[in-house]
C-alpha cells in the first residue's frame, strides 16, 4: 500500500533560521496529490498546503513545497521560522482517482521554535 | 464554513467495555473519516463512507465498527476496549473530487482503565 516517510522526532530550531521537513512517498499510483497538514497544540489538523503537479512550486503562509516524482518527494520549506510555527507537521498522499480521498499520512514531525 | 462536532472530548472507559464516538458535521460534505492519532504513528484511518449507509474499511479497523447513519454523522464503536489504551480519535470530513481538503474535529481522547 501507500506510505509516507517524513523527518523523525522533534526538529528544535531558532526563530528566524530557515526550515525544512524532509517528506517522501511510495505509492504504485502515477497521479498522486501530496498535502502538508498543521496541528497546533490543542487543536485539530488542518491543511497548510497541497499540490499534484510535478516539479511546481506550491505557497502558502510563507511555507512553501514542490512535489518531485522523481525523487517522490514533497518537502515542506520557510525561509525564515516564526515562533508560531511551533507545531506538528504531517505530510499526506492520495491517490488522484480515489474515492473518498483517503490520506496516508506520515508519522508527524514536531517543530519547536525557540526565540 | 462549516464545523465538525465530536462528542464526548474526553471517555473514561473499562478493559472489554463497548464504547461509541459521535461526530456531526455541517460542511453538507459527502464523505466522512475516523482517524486515530497516536504519538509517533501519525494519523491512521480506521474507517470512512463516501455517502449515507456507505462504509470502507481503512488500515486499523480491526477491533472497531461505524456507522453513517445520515450524511451529517458518523460513528465509531471500540467493540472491546483494551486495557491501558490511550489515543485521540479524529473524526473528518471533505467533499468527494480528486484532493480535496480534509477537515478534522478536535478529537475525542480515549483513556482505558
Amino acid at each position: 500500500g501507500d506510505s509516507v516517510t517524513q523527518t523523525e522526532g522533534l526538529v528544535t530550531l531558532t526563530e528566524g533560521l530557515p526550515v525544512m521537513l524532509n517528506c517522501t512517498y511510495q505509492t504504485i499510483y502515477s497521479n498522486p496529490f501530496l498535502f502538508w497538514y498543521v496541528q497546533h497544540l490543542n487543536e485539530s489538523p488542518r491543511l497548510l498546503l497541497k499540490s499534484f503537479t510535478d516539479n511546481k512550486r506550491t505557497e502558502h503562509q510563507g511555507f512553501h513545497a514542490t512535489l518531485h516524482k522523481s525523487s517522490s518527494s514533497f518537502h515542506l520549506q520557510k525561509s525564515s521560522a516564526q515562533l508560531s510555527d511551533s507545531a506538528l507537521y504531517y505530510c499526506a498522499l492520495s491517490e488522484a482517482n480515489s474515492a473518498g480521498n483517503k490520506l496516508t499520512f506520515g508519522i508527524g514531525t514536531r517543530v519547536l521554535v525557540r526565540p | 464554513g462549516g464545523i465538525i462536532t465530536q462528542t464526548p472530548k474526553f471517555l473514561i472507559g473499562q478493559e472489554g467495555q463497548k464504547l461509541t464516538l459521535k461526530c456531526q458535521q455541517n460542511f453538507n460534505h459527502d464523505t466522512m473519516y475516523w482517524y486515530r492519532q497516536d504519538s509517533g504513528k501519525g494519523l491512521r484511518l480506521i474507517y470512512y463512507s463516501i455517502t449515507e449507509n456507505d462504509l470502507q474499511k481503512g488500515d486499523l479497523s480491526e477491533g472497531y465498527d461505524a456507522s453513517r447513519e445520515k450524511k451529517s454523522s458518523f460513528s465509531l464503536t471500540v467493540t472491546s476496549a483494551q486495557k491501558n489504551e490511550m489515543a485521540v480519535f479524529l473524526c473528518a470530513s471533505s467533499s468527494t473530487g480528486r484532493g480535496t481538503e480534509v477537515f478534522f474535529g478536535k478529537g475525542t481522547r480515549l483513556t482505558v482503565v
